[in-house]
């Protein structure tokens, strides 16, 4: 069964532009989960969409988006960049939204905001 | 604010001998906790969890402790390999589905 994959897997921006990264979650998941990962910070949750609606949302500032699809894959949007941008976006997918335990991540897209 | 926190950013440990990573929470909410391992250019992968109901989960050579007084577990490798060299994540959460709160992570080098 493949395995979660995004694109693209790395990414150079400047600031002020925007960006959208994808999530093809493993086939049968319905839950997509987004994480924004920075040195000293650990993984911050970004948001959660399931059966194309966003279930939960963290702590980030409008500028950071996204939207789930009815194929359950998952698109984040980051517009109007900032430096400190700067990070590892992972995304997640489980069965559905409890499903911590067997939630599955994807290697990640690392974007550089210069 | 962090939520969850790993203080120590590396540790390094001979193979054969115990690994002790450990992970501090302030949210006296968090119920459910749960230690991720992540190798370089991968994602994350689910290592072990533990609700509140228990003060340790065995898994293998993984053993995770709570303390939920003091607010603090713990993850223990015994013995420790080489292919544990990972980072390691501790994740809570009020409740399973909740949204998960992360710690930094704490490197583990495991020699030879």
């Amino acid at each position: 069964k493949a395995g979660v994959t995004q694109t693209p897997r790395y990414l150079i921006k400047t600031r002020g532009q925007q960006v959208t990264l994808s999530c093809s979650p493993i086939s049968g998941h319905r839950s997509v989960s987004w994480y924004q990962q920075t040195p000293g910070q650990g993984l911050q949750f970004l948001f959660e969409y399931f059966s194309e609606t966003q279930r939960n949302k963290g702590n980030f500032p409008g500028r950071f988006s996204g939207r789930q699809f009815s194929n359950s894959r998952s698109e984040m949007n980051v517009s109007t960049l900032e430096l400190g941008d700067s990070a590892l976006y992972l995304c997640a997918s489980s069965l559905g939204i409890r499903d911590k335990e067997t939630q599955y991540f994807g290697p990640g897209t690392r974007l550089l905001v210069l | 604010d962090q939520q969850v926190k790993q203080n120590s950013p590396s540790l390094s440990v001979q193979e054969g001998r115990i690994s002790i990573l450990n992970c501090d929470y302030t949210n006296s909410m968090f119920d459910y906790f749960l230690w991720y391992k992540k190798y370089p250019a991968e994602g994350p992968t689910f290592l072990i969890s533990i609700s509140s109901i228990k003060d340790k989960n065995e898994d293998g050579r993984f053993t995770v402790f709570l303390n939920k007084s003091a607010k603090h577990l713990s993850l223990h490798i015994v013995p420790s390999q080489p292919g544990d060299s990972a980072v390691y994540f501790c994740a809570a959460s009020a409740q399973l589905g909740d949204d998960m709160r992360f710690g930094a992570g704490t490197r583990l080098t495991v020699k030879p």
